[in-house]
């Protein structure tokens, strides 16, 4: 297995312009996670799907972003009429069906830039 | 607001020297701790989940303490190595509910 992979690693757009990401988590693993990093502080939760079900929303994903995992497996994260304050990394994670205690493994990220 | 917190926020530290660094999380609710590697460029890489008071746990020369009545872990890296610089984030799971709370990492520099 490869890991968890996001695609594009890096996006530069205009103000107002909508953007997609997409994370490919590790098969097998029914739970996918989206985190956002801002420059000096940690990465933020964003929101949780279990299999297709969006379980978690955080405040902090307003009206102009929405994730979606329709068949539960890959997963994506639109932001719609873009700000620069959107500019951050984006992070996805998996994990496998829970058991216990189960490490989130991330994938690398896309930086988003916003101009 | 759960506040995860880490320090100091950087360090620089010789080649073969032996370090460590502390992460603060509320004890309240307490569920399990994580601690992550992020190097530049790659994806963060997990290095350990630890829930019970008083565990501790090794992965080579980087070791982990974990006091969840006062809220607090320690990661140690003994004969730190060029390959040791990266960030180091801490994550706090409180209420089970799988939502991480990140602190804002410690920035490790190696000096060869």
């Amino acid at each position: 297995d490869t890991g968890v992979s996001q695609d594009p690693r890096h996006k530069i757009t205009k103000r107002g312009q909508n953007v997609t990401f997409r994370c490919d988590p590790i098969s097998e693993h029914n739970r996918l996670y989206w985190y956002r990093q801002t420059l000096g502080q940690g990465p933020e939760f964003l929101t949780y799907f279990q299999n297709e079900a969006q379980l978690e929303k955080s405040r902090l994903l307003s009206d102009r972003f929405s994730a979606e995992r329709p068949k539960g497996s890959f997963s994506t994260l639109e932001i719609q009429r873009t700000e620069q304050g959107d500019s951050a990394m984006y992070l996805c994670a998996s994990s496998p069906p829970r058991r216990g205690e189960e490490t989130q493994y991330f994938g690398p990220g896309t930086r988003l830039l916003v101009l | 607001i759960l506040n995860v917190e880490q320090s100091p926020q950087s360090l620089h530290v010789q080649e073969g020297d032996s370090t460590n660094f502390t992460c603060s999380f509320p004890s309240s609710n307490f569920y399990a701790l994580h601690w992550y590697r992020w190097e530049t460029a790659k994806s963060p890489e997990a290095l350990f989940v630890m829930t019970l008071n008083g565990d501790e746990k090794k992965k080579g020369r980087i070791s982990a303490t974990l006091n969840t009545k006062e809220g607090y872990s320690y990661l140690y890296i003994k004969g730190s190595q060029p390959e040791d610089s990266a960030t180091y984030l801490c994550a706090s799971d409180n209420f089970g509910n799988e939502k991480l709370t990140f602190g804002t990492g410690t920035r490790l520099t190696i000096i060869p």
